[in-house]
């Protein structure tokens, strides 16, 4: 079985500052492991997905994770944060089963 | 190309009627997921179709809810008898699968239906 943990409902960052949002996992075989985006009134956006090669992910609009295996942790980051980047953020891993997602996290940045 | 669609984007609806959401999915994507969001809760996982595969079912949360899908492609959320409780945003996805396989293939959202039980 597979399960997520977002810790943090909501983080609050200053415009520029860094951004880090994060998830750990528990999967019961190799996991894939997913962030997703989701602004007001949208659809899931792929942001990034660990696929078992590289542990540091990079995706799109400047934000990367890292695997840790040892952590069972997928944790995503941002040097700099910009207003835009105010969203919910979903982590999700996949074993042998469908998507399993967190709670997500709501980003707010603040000029 | 065009991504996931759903319809409607918004159904508002009398507490005991029944509803239908439909999704209709990227084209050659042979999966299919439904989820359901409600306010602080995440996504919670409904149904997932694959390919000719008889669907998982395991997220449904009562006998209310079914779905089907048809030729393989547009796939129907039916909620029959609806409660207040049924109010969220269904999210229907897509993506590329491989009957028994496990890959990592990403799922690509619809918009959402956003669905109020009065």
């Amino acid at each position: 079985a597979q399960s997520v943990t977002q810790l943090g409902s909501h983080v609050s960052v200053s415009e520029g500052a860094l951004v880090l949002l994060r998830c750990n996992y528990s999967s019961s075989v190799p996991p894939y492991l997913f962030w997703y985006v989701q602004y007001p009134n949208q659809g899931l956006q792929l942001l990034l997905k660990y696929t078992s090669a590289a542990t540091l992910v990079k995706g799109i609009n400047g934000f990367e994770a890292e695997f840790k295996k040892s952590e069972t942790s997928f944790h995503l980051t941002k040097p700099s944060a910009h207003m835009s980047d105010a969203a919910e953020y979903f982590c999700a891993v996949k074993g042998n089963t469908p998507l399993v997602f967190g709670k997500g996290t709501r980003l707010s940045v603040i000029a | 190309g065009a991504g996931v669609s759903q319809s409607p984007s918004n159904k508002v609806t009398e507490k005991g009627k029944d509803v239908e959401l439909r999704c209709d999915p990227i084209s050659g994507h042979t999966a299919l997921y439904w989820y359901r969001q409600s306010l602080g809760q995440g996504l919670e996982f409904l149904i997932y179709f694959q390919g000719n595969s008889a669907p998982d079912k395991s997220g449904l949360p009562s006998d209310r809810f079914s779905a089907e899908r048809t030729g393989g492609s547009v796939s129907t959320l039916t909620i029959q008898r609806t409660q207040q409780e049924d109010s969220a945003v269904y999210l229907c996805a897509s993506s590329f699968g491989q009957t028994g396989g496990r890959g990592p293939y990403e799922q690509y959202f619809g918009p959402g239906t956003r669905l109020t039980v009065t």
